[in-house]
């Protein structure tokens, strides 16, 4: 079964530090870019980062920038989150989601794969 | 960064109606757009990608459409199990954006 599991959540307080991780299991997980997104409570998806399978291309919303770190370790088939300085904003569920493709007469990308989330609550 | 402004905000319907879902980029993606449904304490499920490629065993009631900037979801009959939150999101550019989302729930 393909499957993707969250964990590293909690209460931290702010300006402090968190590393969450995605266990990825069913799956070549070295052929595959991944993603996290995350979600505040009541509120919509927020896209935060990617990685590309080889860890060569990386991106970050601006949100998160300078403050939060995407890894991977292809051969322990896991993705990590880094956060640093958090803030009560970042008070959220934190998903991790593969990107899966399709390549035809154009080529998409798509979350196809995502995990259960974990929770991440900043607060003094 | 793209901005995708999704209406309504929440649609009331009856089991067995057809819903329309409105997806609205401010520049050009192509059909580089993705849907997906979250149902409450659950991870998204992906519907549509590339804007009107049904996603992996999701049932034919759904279908996407249109390209550039405007782009609609649509739920030929609705079925209970259809009344969750609705998001597209661009796969066009960096950041990837979502829209705000919207809400199907039984009137």
């Amino acid at each position: 079964e393909v499957q993707l599991v969250e964990s590293g959540g909690g209460l931290q307080q702010p300006g402090g530090s968190l590393r969450l991780s995605c266990a990825a299991s069913g799956f070549t997980f070295s052929s595959y870019s991944m993603k996290w997104v995350r979600q505040a409570p009541g509120k919509g998806l927020e896209w935060l980062s990617y990685i590309s399978s080889s860890s060569t291309t990386i991106y970050y919303a601006d949100s998160v920038k300078g403050r939060f770190t995407i890894s991977r370790d292809n051969a322990k088939n896991s993705l990590y989150l880094q956060m640093n300085s958090l803030r009560a904003e970042d008070t959220a569920v934190y998903y991790c989601a593969r990107q899966g493709y399709t390549y035809g007469r154009a080529a998409y990308y798509y979350m196809d794969v995502w995990g259960k989330g974990t929770t991440v609550t900043v607060s003094s | 960064e793209i901005v995708l402004t999704q209406s309504p905000a929440t649609l009331s319907l009856s089991p067995g109606e057809r819903a329309i879902l409105s997806c609205r980029a401010s520049q050009s993606i192509s059909t580089y757009l993705a849907w997906y449904q979250q149902k409450p304490g659950q991870a998204p499920r992906l519907l549509i990608y590339g804007a009107s490629n049904r996603a992996t065993g999701i049932p034919a009631r759904f279908s996407g459409s249109g390209s550039g900037t405007d782009f609609t979801l649509t739920i030929s009959s609705l079925e209970p199990e259809d009344f969750a939150l609705y998001y597209c999101q661009q796969c066009s550019n960096w950041p990837r954006t979502f829209g705000q989302g919207t809400k199907l729930e039984i009137k």
